[in-house]
C-alpha cells in the first residue's frame, strides 16, 4: 500500500529538547516536503527536498533542520524547540517526473512546554 | 515562483446548495492542479485534480474548471451534505518541478 508514515502521532516535550521526526515514503517520491499547520494558517511549507541530499527551504525554516539520505526518509528535526513550534506537522511527498498529486502523512501533533 | 491564492477563507451553505471555491495561480506553466480535503484532525487527501489540457472535469457532485487564459481554477461542489463540511485546499504545481504550492484553505461548513 502506498504511503506516507510520520512518527511519532503525539509528542509532547520541554522547551530546549531536541527531537526529531521521522518520515518515510515507499512510492520512491524524489520530492518530500515538511509543512507545518496553525489554525486559521494553512499549510506552511518548513523545507522541501527534491531528491537525495538536496534540501531547500520553504516559508518558514526558521529552529528546523532537515536531511535527506536516502530517498525514502525526510526527518524534521529540532534542535531546541519552543512553545512557538506547538502545532501539527505535515509530511508529504510526490513524484516530480509523474507530477501527480501530494500523498500526505498522518500529522504529527507538537506541543512544546 | 508560484503564487496560489484562493477565495473565500470561509463558506457557508445550507444543505443542498452548492458550493464553490476559487483559485488563481501566477505561473502560466502549471500545469496540474488538485483540489484536497481535510477533516479535522486528519492528513489532507486528494479528492479531485485537473491538468491543463483538459477544461473541466466531474466526479459525481463535484466538478473542477480550468480556465488557463485567466489563470484560475474552481472546484464546485453540488448537493451539499453536512459531510462536506472541512477545509478544501487548491494547489498548483508544474512537470519536473516537483514542489506543489498550496492556497490557504477555505472552511466549508454545512449547515443541515
Amino acid at each position: 500500500e502506498a504511503q506516507v508514515t510520520q512518527n511519532p502521532r503525539y509528542l509532547i516535550t520541554v522547551t530546549g529538547k531536541k527531537l526529531t521526526v521521522t518520515c518515510s515514503q515507499n512510492m520512491n517520491h524524489e520530492y518530500m516536503s515538511w509543512y507545518r499547520q496553525d489554525p486559521g494558517l494553512g499549510l506552511r511549507q518548513i523545507y522541501y527536498s527534491m531528491n537525495v541530499e538536496v534540501t531547500d527551504k520553504g516559508d518558514v525554516p526558521e529552529g528546523y533542520k532537515v536531511s535527506r539520505k536516502e530517498k525514502r526518509n525526510f526527518p524534521l528535526i529540532l534542535e531546541s524547540p519552543s512553545p512557538n513550534q506547538t502545532s501539527l506537522y505535515f509530511c508529504a511527498s510526490m513524484s516530480v517526473s509523474a507530477n501527480t498529486e501530494a500523498f500526505f502523512g498522518q500529522g504529527t501533533r507538537l506541543t512544546v512546554v | 515562483g508560484e503564487n496560489v491564492e484562493q477565495h473565500p477563507s470561509t463558506l457557508s451553505v445550507q444543505e443542498g446548495d452548492s458550493a464553490v471555491i476559487k483559485c488563481t495561480y501566477s505561473d502560466s506553466a502549471s500545469n496540474y492542479f488538485p483540489w484536497y480535503k481535510q477533516e479535522l484532525g486528519k492528513r489532507p487527501q486528494l479528492i479531485i485534480d485537473i491538468r491543463s489540457n483538459v477544461g473541466e472535469k466531474k466526479d459525481q457532485r463535484i466538478a473542477v474548471t480550468l480556465n488557463k487564459t485567466a489563470k484560475h481554477f474552481s472546484l464546485h461542489i453540488t448537493e451539499t451534505q453536512p459531510e462536506d463540511s472541512a477545509v478544501y485546499f487548491c494547489a498548483a504545481s508544474k512537470s519536473n518541478a516537483g514542489k506543489s504550492t498550496f492556497g490557504d484553505g477555505t472552511t466549508l461548513t454545512v449547515k443541515p
